[in-house]
């Protein structure tokens, strides 16, 4: 059964930049599609991007991809040996208050998650 | 302002049958398939029907979905309070080149 264990700073100032690192236990890193959601206090769910390896654990071309909105702050890396991957998103404000939650995407183009790591309350 | 819209409530009592509406686009919804999520107070979401009507190992069949053009539903039959959650929408849209969600529907059991 896979497992997700996501960790990271969870008080930031403005400016600074989050950075959060999911690992995932009990499955396979290659073929999936390794997503950051993020979920302001109170509020719906936002697709942050992902990142993609191949059947064969290599990064994919044009292997990541992030919501327009974010507007080039984030950056989604991954480490096949760990079994990691992280996100990285610059210049906070006060609107990236929220609980960060990494998940893995089943296959591309279709917004099916599972399973998600339990979320990361991120504070700016 | 999310690009899928859901009512933001619903409400039921015990052993009634519920349903929430989640209403896109040409872009999202009616191009490709819908998933459903049920968040619990406190915890992550987890993914409640896949595919606009599959329910993953262990998902009651007390819940199931559809889709019609541009709108997709959740229906939940026996609706226990444990069913007491947010549920949210989602799918790809081809317009971000992104996964949409909708706002979310708060569902009280009475």
């Amino acid at each position: 059964q896979v497992q997700l264990q996501q960790w990271g700073t969870g008080l930031l100032e403005p400016s600074e930049t989050l950075s959060l690192t999911c690992a995932v236990y009990g499955g396979s890193f290659s073929g999936f599609y390794w997503t950051w959601i993020r979920q302001p206090p109170g509020k719906g769910l936002e697709w942050i991007g992902e990142i993609n390896y191949d059947d064969w654990g290599n990064e994919s071309r044009n292997s990541t991809n992030y919501n327009p909105s974010l507007k080039s702050r984030a950056t989604i890396s991954g480490d096949t040996s760990k079994n990691q991957f992280s996100l990285k998103l610059s210049s906070v404000t006060a609107a990236d208050t929220a609980i960060y939650f990494c998940a893995r995407g089943i296959i591309r183009v279709s917004g099916r998650f599972d399973p998600w790591g339990h979320g990361t309350l991120v504070t700016v | 302002q999310s690009v899928l819209t859901q009512p933001p409530s619903a409400s039921g009592t015990p052993g009634q049958r519920v349903t929430i509406s989640c209403s896109g686009g040409g872009s999202n919804i009616g191009r490709h398939t819908v998933n459903w999520y049920q968040q619990l107070p406190g915890t992550a979401p987890k993914l409640l029907i896949y595919r606009n009507n599959q329910r993953p190992s262990g998902v009651p069949d007390r819940f199931s979905g559809s889709k019609s053009g541009t709108s997709a539903s959740l229906a939940i039959s026996g609706l226990q309070s444990e069913d007491e959650a947010d549920y949210y929408c989602a799918a790809w849209d081809d317009s971000l080149n992104g996964v949409v969600f909708g706002g979310g529907t708060k569902l009280t059991v009475l």
